[in-house]
């Protein structure tokens, strides 16, 4: 157990509708990156917030979009399903307070389907 | 970050140590050695991470090679809750754009009875 939870565990949607993942930082941490992980492959990053910033993007289209709130919980949204969004989204918190961070705590994903 | 090259699959016997090699020739002077892993159907787990001295903790130990170009995770009793894949990333620790963790493919390691 690592202390990140995340919800909900499984979600179906159609194409062109829109989906909010939600995640809780374990206590204390300020820092939150997303991850995409479709089958077979490891998990690739879409971004990190810090503070409730944005503070890092990986190679994913604008309709991804992020929050993360004063408590540090975080929410992951994304637009204009595609089939190809299907996959398990893993969040992942650390403490940053210098260049050395601290290592990353994963959450058990939220598995998305989209049809 | 430098990328990574790990054998697709590996077995080992359970009991016996599992040693799961990683190639990082291209590693910069600054960019550390991370472990993960991934038991099915859950997070990624991180395992140990290390620069150039070799680390051990209480799940792992890492062996990185004189010229960091190689390293080596070695769990020394390995059970069947160890069967998991596991990812070997290099990258400079700290914020923004260096906080990602690039994974591959990583090692399916599966521990036989």
């Amino acid at each position: 157990e690592t202390g990140v939870t995340q919800s909900p565990t499984h979600l179906i949607k159609t194409r062109g509708q829109q989906v909010t993942l939600r995640c809780s930082s374990q206590s204390g941490h300020n820092t939150v990156s997303w991850y995409q992980q479709a089958l077979g492959q490891g998990p690739q990053f879409i971004f990190q917030y810090y503070r409730e910033e944005e503070n890092g993007r990986g190679n994913f289209p604008p309709r991804f979009s992020g929050l993360q709130f004063p408590n540090y919980s975080s929410e992951l949204n994304v637009n204009a399903l595609e089939l190809d969004d299907s996959a398990l989204y893993l969040c992942a918190s650390s403490l940053l307070e210098t260049v050395l961070d601290n290592e990353q705590f994963f959450g058990p994903g939220t598995r998305l389907t989209v049809l | 970050d430098a990328k990574t090259t790990q054998p697709t699959s590996m077995d080992c016997a359970e009991g016996r140590a599992a040693n799961l090699p990683c190639n990082h020739s291209t590693i910069s002077g600054n960019e550390y050695v991370y472990w993960y892993r991934q038991i099915h159907s859950q997070g990624p787990q991180y395992i140990i991470h290390g620069l150039k001295n070799n680390e051990t903790n209480e799940m792992a130990s890492l062996i990185i090679t004189e010229d960091r170009k190689s390293s080596t995770l070695i769990l020394p009793h390995a059970t069947l809750r160890d069967t998991a894949v596991y990812y070997c990333i290099v990258r400079v620790p700290g914020g923004g754009s260096n906080y990602k963790l690039t994974f591959g493919k990583g090692t399916l390691l599966t521990v036989n009875p």
